[in-house]
């Protein structure tokens, strides 16, 4: 089993481009996430999904967009990158109850010069 | 509102002795999930141990036990007889209901000969 796959591993972005970020996971988990992750501020939720079609916006959304077209994937959009968006990236899937571990990728180190 | 708060960001123990990660939470649902994740310098997200919120045993998973107490909103971390390799950042983490997983900030452990 693959588990949660997260590409790329490394990027690097100018102020005003865009790009996706992209997660599948193949254990058939409703649920999936993406957070960011900088020094202090811990694992901040930014978009989340409870299934195809379903999507909600979490702690931190704003210049993120994401959609959940099939239960596999759960692509994340960044419209404009902006400095401010420098940071670790994590998605994550679990089943959809409160005993729902998460599975995490493997991070995506983003830079936005 | 829905919150994580962990209030040492560092620690320090000693090879072989026990330490008590803090965590305390706050929400209004009634069945709610606690769970810890150790990052070590690698990066990877690695679950550690689970506590439901009417499971009436506080949770144990080798080392790790979590120490529960409901009235109070603290779910603390116990690790026993640390090892070198226990040096990593530290997270607690509670999903309400079937809702998003939140995490607290993170505690920095460092274990010394």
């Amino acid at each position: 089993n693959a588990g949660v796959t997260q590409t790329p591993k490394f990027q690097v972005l100018k102020t005003g481009q865009s790009m996706t970020l992209q997660c599948a996971q193949d254990m058939n988990h409703e649920y999936m996430s993406w957070y960011r992750q900088d020094p202090g501020m811990g694992l901040r939720l930014i978009h989340y999904s409870v299934g195809a079609g379903i999507t909600d916006q979490g702690e931190v959304p704003n210049g993120y967009n994401v959609s959940r077209s099939t239960t596999e994937d759960f692509p994340l959009r960044l419209l404009s990158a902006a400095p401010s968006q420098t940071s670790v990236y994590f998605c994550a899937s679990s089943w959809n109850s409160e005993g729902g571990k998460l599975f995490f990728g493997s991070g995506t180190q983003l830079s936005v010069l | 509102a829905q919150k994580i708060t962990q209030t040492q960001p560092g620690m320090f123990v000693q090879e072989k002795e026990a330490v008590t990660l803090d965590c305390t939470y706050d929400t209004s649902d009634p069945s709610y999930g606690l769970f810890w994740y150790k990052q070590p310098s690698s990066g990877e997200m690695i679950f550690l141990i689970y506590q439901g919120s009417y499971d009436q045993q506080n949770a144990t998973e080798g080392r790790y036990s979590l120490n529960f107490q409901k009235a109070r909103k603290s779910a603390n971390l116990v690790i026993s007889a640390s090892q070198l390799g226990d040096s990593a950042m530290y997270f607690c983490a509670m999903r309400p209901s079937t809702d998003k997983l939140i995490f607290g900030t993170g505690t920095r452990l460092q274990v010394f000969p």
